[in-house]
């Protein structure tokens, strides 16, 4: 049973570019949910996506930015790039409306580097 | 709001030892709490869970008891090994509108031989 799926792995881009990064949920899920960790920090929350829509967001500025696809899967997009957005992205999925219950599902995560 | 708070790390023990790691929350109603553990490198894997108060989550010889009247979550292992090294979280989530997971910072957990 494949799991969550993210890439690119590793990134690394310039101040002031674009970056999109890729998730595939685990079978069976419909709910993407993405997070933004800090080196030494907690994930916190960036937004989540069900039936194609935005349905919650995080203290995140516009320059974050997503979208889903009608298999589930979801692109997480920053525009231009600072130096703080460097960190490990995690996306999660779960079936909604059960995540109270079993929780989410993580990926590996994208770690981004912004020089 | 609600809110996450764990006891700092690094916890440095020996092999064998037993663990504790102190979880603590702010929330209004009925939140699920988790234990994720994040191994070097590697994203986060689910640990174990409770729904309800006075639920005991427990996996790998990993236990936490949901305590509602202290709002509590502590997590215990009676005998660490090696391959526990890792960094765990505690997380909130509440259901319906404010469907997300709240985490707190994490505790870095050494295991010596």
């Amino acid at each position: 049973d494949a799991g969550v799926t993210q890439s690119p792995t590793h990134l690394i881009k310039t101040r002031g570019q674009q970056v999109t990064l890729r998730c595939s949920p685990k079978s069976g899920h419909d709910t993407v949910s993405w997070y933004q960790q800090a080196l030494g920090q907690g994930p916190q929350f960036i937004f989540q996506y069900y039936e194609e829509e935005e349905r919650q967001r995080g203290n995140f500025p516009d320059r974050f930015s997503g979208h889903q696809f009608p298999n589930y899967s979801s692109e997480l997009n920053v525009n231009a790039l600072l130096l703080g957005d460097s960190a490990l992205y995690l996306c999660a999925s779960s079936l909604y409306p059960r995540t109270s219950r079993n929780g989410y599902t993580f990926g590996s995560g994208t770690r981004l580097t912004v020089v | 709001g609600n809110s996450v708070t764990q006891m700092e790390g690094p916890v440095t023990l020996s092999e064998e030892a037993f663990l504790t790691i102190n979880c603590t929350y702010t929330a209004t109603g009925y939140p699920s709490l988790f234990w994720y553990v994040q191994y070097p490198g590697e994203g986060l894997q689910l640990l174990l869970k409770a729904t309800k108060a006075d639920d005991k989550g427990s996996n790998k010889g990993f236990e936490a008891t949901y305590r509602k009247e202290t709002t509590s979550f502590h997590l215990e292992k009676g005998s660490v090994q090696v391959s526990d090294s890792a960094v765990y979280f505690c997380a909130l989530l509440h259901g319906g509108a404010t469907n997300k997971l709240i985490f707190g910072t994490g505790t870095l957990l050494a295991v010596q031989p």
